[in-house]
């Protein structure tokens, strides 16, 4: 089982937005930055946002990152048909028995 | 901009060790953490390891007794080594480049290699 909780699926009409949550512990969200990555059917992930909240260039900001507490959100607004994907939230897991973590991904279904 | 190329067998028979090396260009692989990430089917994605440039590894505490990834002399691949292959093993393997700056993430990534364990 993912240490990182996120819906199996989620879905929305094109120009709605959409909210993705990740689940955590202290140890990991409750301690650490989350990062968001983004895969396209049949390509490599792609970095979406990091340090909870943070756009790399290049990505547009319709795809905005939070955290609270031992929880993140990503949120998507103007969805796009071009936007159906799957997306993984990460971070760091502090325990002794753990290190980067991740979620076990969301569908992202543009209907 | 910087590109990864993962390369390495495509099948691997039960028991051996599975080997895959990355190529890293349009960028320096200094001050960089090295990664390897994989996703079995129906699954999530699942950190296997990472190598700073300096040499020092760090690996996920359940795959730690069978991985070794090193950092080629020539600096510009890296590899992952996993011994006694089984199933569970089959996976698309991505190799990634790691920051660690507040948090940590996985700024560029490989397109993946599929790689199957079976005899």
């Amino acid at each position: 089982q993912p240490v990182l909780t996120q819906p199996p699926s989620v879905s929305a009409t094109p120009g709605q937005k959409v909210t993705i949550p990740c689940s955590g512990g202290s140890s990991n969200i409750g301690s650490n930055y989350v990062s968001w990555y983004q895969r396209l059917p049949g390509t490599a992930p792609r970095l979406l946002i990091y340090d909870n909240n943070r756009r790399p260039t290049g990505i547009p900001d319709r795809f905005s990152g939070s955290k609270s507490g031992t929880s993140a959100t990503l949120d998507i607004t103007g969805l796009q048909t071009g936007d159906e994907a799957d997306y993984y939230c990460g971070t760091w897991d502090s325990s002794l028995n753990s290190g980067r973590v991740f979620g076990g991904g969301t569908k992202l279904t543009v209907l | 901009q910087v590109h990864l190329q993962e390369s390495g067998p495509g099948l691997v028979r039960p028991s051996e060790t599975l080997s895959l090396t990355c190529t890293v260009s349009g960028g320096s692989i200094s001050n960089y953490y090295w990664s390897w990430i994989r996703q079995s089917p129906g699954k999530g994605l699942e950190w296997i390891g990472y190598i700073y440039y300096g040499g020092s590894a760090n690996y996920n505490p359940t795959l730690k007794s069978r991985v070794t990834i090193s950092v080629d002399a020539s600096e510009t691949q890296f590899s992952l080594q996993l011994s006694s292959a089984t199933a569970a093993d089959t996976a698309i393997y991505y190799c990634a480049r790691g920051v660690i700056s507040r948090g940590h993430y996985f700024d560029f990534w490989g397109q993946g290699v599929l790689v199957s364990v079976s005899s």
